[in-house]
């Protein structure tokens, strides 16, 4: 399966500023996606990275505070913006690693961010 | 509603004995269905994936009812190490495609 790189793997940031987490992936993948688990949550879906467009978000989150980029089919960056405390959570690149038919949902190990 | 509804749990369990974990979800358009385990401050991971006809891969069996939209997945011979989160999967193809995750059934397996 897909072997994912997320960076940082932990932060702590003052409020107001903005945080890019990176997400390398070590072969070509179709569908990318970004996650957050708040503290003793499940994960929630933020958006789908799609390459060469703009991504696709879920309701609730919306591009001004959440941008995403996805230049090629192994690379994409989350940006959590002007944070406030509410933002502290994990963050969580995922990827369909489609292999043998089957899709398989393979998860970054998730940028642990702090807003004080 | 949500789209995908477990039981938060915790399960406690005495090592060796047989649990039993229920997923309902209420998305028709529903393809493909999978449980995950997740470890305390780890990220998820894929367990085993659900088919219509059940599957069983060691200890774990799962099982899938569509008419009931309706997942189930079992731990016979429970171990210390099957202590974790256990969050039911589903992949969505209707408009767009993704995977939306239950809330996680806690589990803790005791000596």
């Amino acid at each position: 399966s897909a072997v994912i790189s997320q960076k940082p793997s932990r932060d702590i940031c003052q409020r107001g500023t903005s945080l890019t987490i990176q997400c390398q992936v070590d072969s070509q993948v179709t569908m990318m996606f970004w996650y957050r688990q708040q503290p003793g949550q499940s994960l929630t879906l933020i958006a789908t990275a799609n390459q060469g467009s703009e991504a696709t978000y879920e309701s609730g989150f919306v591009i001004d505070k959440f941008p995403i980029s996805r230049p090629n089919l192994t690379f994409s960056t989350l940006t959590v913006s002007n944070m406030s405390p509410e933002d502290s959570s994990i963050y969580l690149c995922s990827v369909d690693a489609r292999g043998s038919g089957a899709n398989v949902l393979t998860f970054g190990a998730g940028s642990r961010l702090t807003v004080l | 509603r949500k789209e995908v509804e477990q039981d938060p749990g915790p399960f406690n369990v005495p090592e060796g004995a047989t649990v039993a974990f229920n997923c309902t979800y209420s998305n028709s358009a529903s393809q493909s269905f999978f449980w995950y385990r997740q470890d305390c401050r780890k990220e998820p991971k894929l367990l085993m994936s659900v088919y219509s006809s059940g599957n069983e891969d060691g200890r774990f069996t799962a099982q899938l009812n569509r008419a009931s939209q309706y997942i189930s997945l079992l731990i016979r011979d429970s171990k210390l190490s099957d202590s974790a989160t256990y969050l039911c999967v589903v992949w969505v193809t209707s408009g767009t495609y993704k995977y939306i995750f239950g809330t996680g059934t806690r589990l803790k397996v005791l000596a």
